[in-house]
């Protein structure tokens, strides 16, 4: 079984400043990894997610995420915030082999102040 | 072309009665995903299709809780004798395949109320 903890469940941080949200996964078996995004009374949004090749993952709105497997983290980072960034993000795991489901952290609430 | 479509998007119910919340998947999409969503909760996992069978439903909660996907495309989500636990928003997700690297896009989910 997969888990995902989601270490953080608000941060706020000031417009134009960076921001990291972390993420650290437990799997006995090889996982790719997502990272979601749900702004208010929408659906979930895929921003990123790396499947194999380069650690560092570029993704949408100027994210990017590093994987770390020795950690078994996948923290989502972004050089500098605007306030349209508001919403919450979600790391997600599923295992390589298989068809099972996404796995989910329980997210990480981003406000961002002007 | 149009994304995954859920309806309605709100439902009120009283504890004891049927409901029925229905998922529209981006055509062509064979895979079909049920996840509930509690309140400060990420996203959790009730049932998939691949096709028309239900691929895995180890995440259904009891037997109250049962969806079909008749025709291959569109799913129905059914509860009966809701209870106050069920509250929740319902998601639904499609991919064009089953299995971990095909992305699921998701529809904005139905917020059950069950009171």
């Amino acid at each position: 079984a997969q888990s995902v903890t989601q270490l953080d469940s608000q941060v706020p941080v000031f417009e134009e400043a960076p921001v990291e949200l972390r993420c650290n996964y437990s799997s006995s078996v090889s996982v790719y990894l997502f990272w979601y995004v749900q702004y208010p009374n929408q659906g979930l949004q895929l921003l990123l997610k790396y499947l194999s090749g380069s650690t560092l993952v570029k993704g949408i709105n100027g994210f990017e995420a590093e994987f770390n497997k020795s950690q078994t983290s996948f923290h989502l980072r972004k050089p500098s915030v605007h306030i349209s960034d508001t919403a919450e993000y979600f790391c997600a795991v599923s295992p390589r082999s298989g068809n099972t489901p996404l796995v989910f952290g329980k997210g990480t609430r981003l406000s961002v102040i002007a | 072309g149009a994304g995954v479509s859920q309806t309605p998007s709100n439902k009120v119910t009283e504890k004891g009665k049927y409901v029925e919340l229905r998922c529209d998947p981006i055509s062509g999409h064979t895979a079909l995903y049920w996840y509930r969503q509690s309140l400060g909760q990420g996203p959790e996992f009730l049932i998939y299709f691949q096709g028309t069978g239900a691929a895995d439903d180890s995440g259904l909660p009891n037997d109250r809780f049962f969806a079909v996907r008749p025709e291959g495309s569109v799913s129905t989500l059914k509860i009966q004798r809701t209870e106050r636990g069920d509250s929740a928003v319902y998601l639904c997700a499609s991919s064009i395949l089953a299995g971990g690297p095909n992305e699921q896009f998701f529809g904005p989910g139905t917020r059950l109320t069950v009171l």
